[in-house]
């Protein structure tokens, strides 16, 4: 079984639908993170949690938000989802500290907003 | 602010060759940088890590190369086949933090 799983894999919406993408864990890793990737710009980060209890904004959080159910759970919702929020949605894992911050990725969800 | 860039948005080898891929930060403090490899429909595959502390690193059939001094990173994948056909993109943490750039990667075509 993958390490990160993602659900969903595809999901096409419309304008001003609430979505909630899921992830899940079994590394066993403490850090979460939610990227989004856009043709032609590199990952970036919407939000990150280091722990259950604590979340944190990336630097793209502005119409997202996120839930930290548990160590192995990390969902990201989209309370009212906008066209150009199409995009490849990406959770990653890490373990904690600065030394071991390698991040390993989940297969990604692709979503479409009409 | 930060910045990963200088890839190549395509290269072609051919099936045998050895491939260069390479990548260029900014921030002179970055301790951490992680090679990804990108399959159509897949996410970032993690391949090879290298720390500021080192200038060189070896894995199966690739090396990374550090050069802290102009800010470069490269990877070499030695006897290219066509299962690393691939998006690569190359990360880079800033020291003491979690927060990476990544760049925007270099599609890599193998040919026959």
């Amino acid at each position: 079984d993958a390490d990160v799983t993602q659900t969903p894999r595809n999901r096409i919406t419309k304008t001003g639908k609430r979505i909630m993408l899921e992830c899940s864990q079994t590394k066993g890793h403490d850090r979460m993170y939610w990227y989004r990737q856009d043709p032609g710009l590199g990952l970036q980060l919407i939000y990150y949690s280091f722990d259950v209890k604590d979340i944190n904004k990336g630097e793209i959080s502005d119409g997202y938000s996120v839930s930290r159910q548990a160590q192995a759970k990390f969902s990201l919702s989209l309370e009212s989802a906008i066209p150009n929020q199409t995009a490849l949605y990406f959770c990653a894992t890490s373990e904690k500290g600065p030394s071991t911050d390698t991040q390993y990725f989940g297969p990604g969800t692709r979503l479409t907003v009409l | 602010g930060e910045s990963v860039g200088l890839h190549l948005p395509t290269l072609s080898v051919q099936e045998g060759d050895n491939s260069i891929i390479n990548c260029a930060y900014s921030n002179s403090a970055s301790d951490y940088f992680i090679w990804y490899k990108q399959e159509s429909g897949k996410g970032p595959q993690f391949i090879i890590d290298i720390r500021s502390n080192m200038d060189k690193r070896q894995g199966q059939r690739v090396t990374v190369l550090l050069n802290k001094t102009v800010k470069h990173l490269s990877l070499q994948i030695a006897a290219t086949q066509p299962g690393d056909s691939a998006v690569y993109f190359c990360a880079v943490r800033g020291s003491g933090t979690y927060k990476y750039i990544f760049g925007t990667g270099t599609r890599l075509k193998v040919l026959a």
